[in-house]
């Protein structure tokens, strides 16, 4: 079955640390992987994307990885801010039928504290 | 604001009653799906259109669901005879298919929050 799993289900962190968002899965066949921002009562908003061949992306201060041999990939949030806070949501897309199907996780709900 | 948009943003019925949302995509995009999200949960899909035509519908889009997109611009989903199980966010993306380049992602609308009492 695909699935994608994320971890922890929620963190809190002081403004100005950093932290490490987790996301394991298990999609075939693999097209790509998206982490997602999606603040409170809002869509969710694609912050990287990344294929098979990519390791790592950035964009600011959020970085992802991801290891496709152990269906492994984690968003790094640097120098967090109070704006950060959020729900990250894992997002796997698979090729089936025609179009590019999308698993996503349960999310890891951030809150940055002053 | 070139984006997806939704409306309403928030609707409240009683069960029984009927509801529509509407979704209008970003105007170049043919690609345009329907998901629900509950509370706690990542969005789960429910359907998706290629211009005007309805091409995937998920086994959680129940007969009382319906979604059409007339003209292959904005699309309606109406929820005949809501129930209390119906309460969630419902998200529209759209994409641009099968142009190099555009990477087929999907870009989310803000959301219907629906309430059933």
């Amino acid at each position: 079955k695909n699935q994608v799993e994320q971890s922890p289900q929620s963190l809190i962190i002081l403004e100005g640390k950093n932290c490490t968002l987790q996301c394991n899965y298990t999609v075939s066949p693999f097209s790509n992987l998206r982490w997602y921002k999606q603040d409170t009562g809002r869509g969710p908003v694609s912050l990287t994307i990344m294929t098979f061949s990519e390791n790592t992306k950035s964009n600011g201060r959020y970085t992802a990885t991801l290891d496709a041999d152990t269906k492994q990939s984690s968003l790094h949030i640097t120098a967090s801010q109070l704006s950060d806070s959020a729900s990250y949501i894992c997002v796997v897309s698979y090729k089936n039928t025609g179009f590019q199907k999308l698993v996503f996780g349960t999310g890891t709900r951030l809150l940055v504290s002053p | 604001d070139t984006g997806v948009s939704q409306d309403p943003r928030h609707k409240i019925t009683k069960r029984g009653q009927n509801v529509t949302f509407r979704c209008d995509p970003i105007s170049e995009h043919n690609r345009l799906y329907w998901y629900r999200q509950t509370l706690g949960q990542g969005p789960e899909f429910l359907t998706y259109f290629q211009n005007e035509a309805q091409l995937e519908k998920s086994r959680l889009l129940s007969d009382r669901f319906s979604a059409e997109r007339p003209k292959g611009s904005f699309s309606t989903l109406e929820i005949q005879r809501t129930e209390q199980g119906d309460s969630a966010m419902y998200l529209c993306a759209s994409s641009l298919e099968g142009q190099r380049g555009s990477g087929n992602e999907q870009f989310f609308g803000p959301g219907t929050r629906l309430t059933v009492l």
